[in-house]
């Protein structure tokens, strides 16, 4: 049973390059979340989708582009990186329900030089 | 003024000790309330769930108060794999999750 995944792991990039991270769950989860940790603000939502095809804007949006056309991926890109992007961003999924567990995958430790 | 406020830790207890850590929100709309439990540059997973009525888990308790809007989180008899953070979780409405930036707790022998 792989979960949920996230590739790749680690990413080191440059300011006003396009990076995509990439999140993959094989249990058919309605939900799929983005969020980016940073200290001292704990996780901020950045993009949900409740189905294929259907996303919404969290907390921090911003200089963020999410798409789902399959149920088991939730891609996200950065158009352009830049420094203040440098996070550890992790992906989530859920059945769905508002009192339903959320699953993280690993996370990706993005480096934005 | 953060949307979830949480002790900001760390706390350093030993093992057998009973912690208490607390949460505060803002959002008197919010639906439901949780526990997560974060180890060191790991992923977040759920440790419970948090009820009006209250619930327990083993050596595990929360509690909800609506009214104050007010999170709590005890753990009695203290394991040194207890160590890790707890982040406290709200969420607004339509999944949008707010959390805690984390209390840090380490269990010493």
């Amino acid at each position: 049973d792989a979960g949920i995944t996230q590739s790749p792991r680690y990413k080191i990039t440059e300011t006003g390059r396009q990076v995509t991270l990439m999140c993959h769950q094989t249990w058919s989860h309605s939900y799929m979340f983005w969020y980016r940790q940073d200290l001292g603000h704990g996780l901020r939502l950045i993009y949900y989708s409740a189905a294929a095809d259907i996303t919404d804007k969290g907390e921090v949006p911003d200089g963020y582009v999410v798409s789902r056309s399959k149920t088991e991926n939730f891609p996200l890109t950065l158009e352009s990186a830049t420094r203040s992007q440098t996070s550890v961003y992790f992906c989530a999924s859920s059945e769905g329900g508002e009192a339903d567990t959320q699953y993280f995958g690993p996370g990706t430790r993005l480096t934005v030089l | 003024r953060k949307e979830v406020e949480q002790d900001p830790g760390p706390f350093n207890v030993p093992e057998g000790a009973t912690v208490a850590f607390n949460c505060t929100y803002s959002n008197s709309a919010s639906q439901s309330f949780f526990w997560y439990r974060q180890d060191c540059r790991k992923e977040p997973k759920l440790l419970m769930s948090v009820y009006s009525s209250g619930n327990e888990d083993g050596r595990f308790t929360a509690q909800l108060n609506r009214a104050s809007q007010y999170i709590s989180l005890l753990i009695r008899d203290s394991k040194l794999s207890d160590s890790a953070t707890y982040l406290c979780v709200v969420n607004r409405g339509g999944n949008d999750m707010r959390f805690g930036a984390g209390t840090r707790l380490t269990v010493k022998p």
